[in-house]
C-alpha cells in the first residue's frame, strides 16, 4: 500500500531537549514537505525540499531543522530554539511542485 | 489580508442536506485549487483537484471555480454523519508550495 508514514503519533518533549519526527513515503515522489497545524490557523508551511539533498525554509522555519539524504525520507528535529513547539505535525509528499500533496496521519508533539 | 480567506465555521446542517464550502483568494497566480478532508487526529486527504474555471463532479461532491471572482466552492450533496470533518481548500500556482485556507469545521447531525 502506497502512502506516508509518520511516526511516532504522540511525542512528549523536555524542556531544552531536541526531538526528531520521521516522516517515509514509498509513493516514489520527489516533493516532500512538512507543515504546522494550530487551531483555528490551518497549515503553516516549517519547511520544504524538491530534491534528495535539496531543501528551503518554508514560512515558520526558526527553531526547526531538515534533512533529505534519501528520496523516502524527510525526517524534521524540533530544537530547543522553538520555544512553542506544542502542536500537531502533518508530513506531506507530492510529485511536483504542481501536483496535489498527500499527507501522513501526523504527530502530536507536547511539552513535558 | 490572507492570500485565501476561509470560513471556519463551526458549520451543523441535517443529514440529507446540500452542503456550501467556500473560499475567497487574493492571488491571480493561483492556477490550480484543492478541496481536502481531515477529520479529528488525522492527516488531510485530497477530495478534489481543479485547475480550470467551472464545475467538477466526482460521486456527492461538486467542485466550483470562479478565477474572474477570485472564488471556489465545493458542494456535498445528500450530507451524512460521516461526512463530519473539517474541509480545507489549498491554491497553488507558481510558487514552490500551496496555499491552505484556515478550514471549516461541518458537522452533519443524524
Amino acid at each position: 500500500d502506497g502512502g506516508i508514514t509518520q511516526s511516532p503519533k504522540y511525542l512528549f518533549r523536555k524542556e531544552g531537549q531536541n526531538v526528531t519526527l520521521s516522516c517515509e513515503q514509498n509513493l516514489n515522489h520527489d516533493a516532500m514537505y512538512w507543515y504546522r497545524q494550530d487551531p483555528g490557523q490551518g497549515l503553516r508551511l516549517i519547511y520544504y525540499s524538491q530534491i534528495v539533498n535539496d531543501f528551503q525554509k518554508g514560512d515558520i522555519a526558526e527553531g526547526y531543522s531538515v534533512s533529505r539524504e534519501k528520496k523516502e525520507s524527510f525526517p524534521l528535529t524540533v530544537t530547543s530554539a522553538q520555544k512553542n513547539p506544542t502542536a500537531f505535525y502533518l508530513c506531506a509528499s507530492g510529485q511536483d511542485s504542481n501536483q496535489p500533496q498527500h499527507f501522513g496521519d501526523g504527530t502530536r508533539l507536547s511539552i513535558l | 489580508q490572507k492570500e485565501v480567506e476561509q470560513d471556519p465555521g463551526p458549520l451543523s446542517v441535517p443529514e440529507g442536506a446540500i452542503v456550501s464550502l467556500n473560499c475567497t483568494y487574493s492571488n491571480s497566480a493561483f492556477q490550480y485549487f484543492m478541496w481536502y478532508r481531515q477529520y479529528s487526529r488525522k492527516g488531510p486527504e485530497l477530495l478534489m483537484y481543479t485547475y480550470s474555471s467551472g464545475n467538477k463532479e466526482d460521486g456527492r461532491f461538486t467542485a466550483q471555480v470562479d478565477k474572474s471572482s477570485k472564488y471556489i466552492s465545493l458542494f456535498i450533496r445528500d450530507s451524512q454523519p460521516s461526512d463530519s470533518a473539517t474541509y480545507l481548500c489549498a491554491m497553488g500556482g507558481s510558487a514552490r508550495q500551496l496555499t491552505f485556507g484556515s478550514g471549516t469545521q461541518l458537522t452533519v447531525l443524524p
